[in-house]
């Protein structure tokens, strides 16, 4: 497609279910992130996949969550045993792979997210 | 560790008013700065960026100046419309954990609403 989707765009579900939350990146984008906004919070850095690999994990904020991605495309990020403060827009962004210099920086383009809600 | 702050929202404003947004961030080394906007119902896109200090970004009558001396990345508009409303993200990139990649971290965000 045109941009960056998601699914669901709205997800409730019951403390203590899984939930799955779905990534589609802009073909061609091997670099993908998740992110996380709460409420009164910023958005929070989750997770960066090069291709189907994930060199930073190190905003995951419990090991109920994890993330895949498969054939360098699709991503899934999935929470398990979820809890009320897992309550957020959930958000997922593709670019072209950046550099290490901080003058190489490639447009990270964003989905619509997902807001997950949890009773 | 790198950080944003901005001020908090909704900021009102009639048609065609000055707009100040302040940001100021905290990072090591040198950080690129972004704005970015999220318009209703919206996805989160990218407004302008500066990736050196002084440097000017510009987009759409918005402006932002990468004030290195006072650590801010203030943007401002000389005359919103009403089809500026929306939230307004500051954020500045870092080196993500073992790898090269730019990992970005953004502030709260401030509400803008715009009335004719």
């Amino acid at each position: 497609g045109a941009g960056v989707s998601q699914s669901p765009s709205n997800k409730v579900t019951e403390k203590g279910k899984d939930v799955e939350l779905r990534c589609d990146p802009i073909s061609g984008h091997t670099a993908l992130y998740w992110y996380r906004q709460s409420l009164g919070q910023g958005l929070e850095f989750l997770i960066y996949f090069q291709g189907n690999s994930a060199p930073d994990k190190s905003g995951l904020p419990s090991d109920r969550f994890s993330a895949e991605r498969t054939g360098g495309s699709v991503s899934t990020l999935t929470i398990q045993r979820t809890q009320q403060e897992d309550s957020a827009v959930y958000l997922c962004a593709s670019s072209f792979p950046s550099g290490g210099s901080r003058r190489q920086y490639n447009e990270q383009f964003f989905g619509p997210g997902t807001r997950l809600t949890v009773l | 560790g790198n950080s944003v702050t901005q001020m908090e929202g909704p900021v009102t404003l009639s048609e065609e008013a000055f707009l100040t947004i302040n940001c100021t961030y905290t990072a090591t080394g040198y950080p690129s700065l972004f704005w970015y906007v999220q318009y209703p119902g919206e996805g989160l896109q990218l407004l302008l960026k500066a990736t050196k200090a002084d440097d000017k970004g510009s987009n759409k009558g918005f402006e932002a100046t990468y004030r290195k001396e006072t650590t801010s990345f203030h943007l401002e508009k000389g005359s919103v419309q009403v089809s500026d409303s929306a939230v307004y993200f500051c954020a500045l990139s870092g080196l993500g954990m073992n790898t090269g990649f730019q990992k970005l971290v953004f502030g709260t965000g401030t509400r803008l609403l715009v009335s004719p």
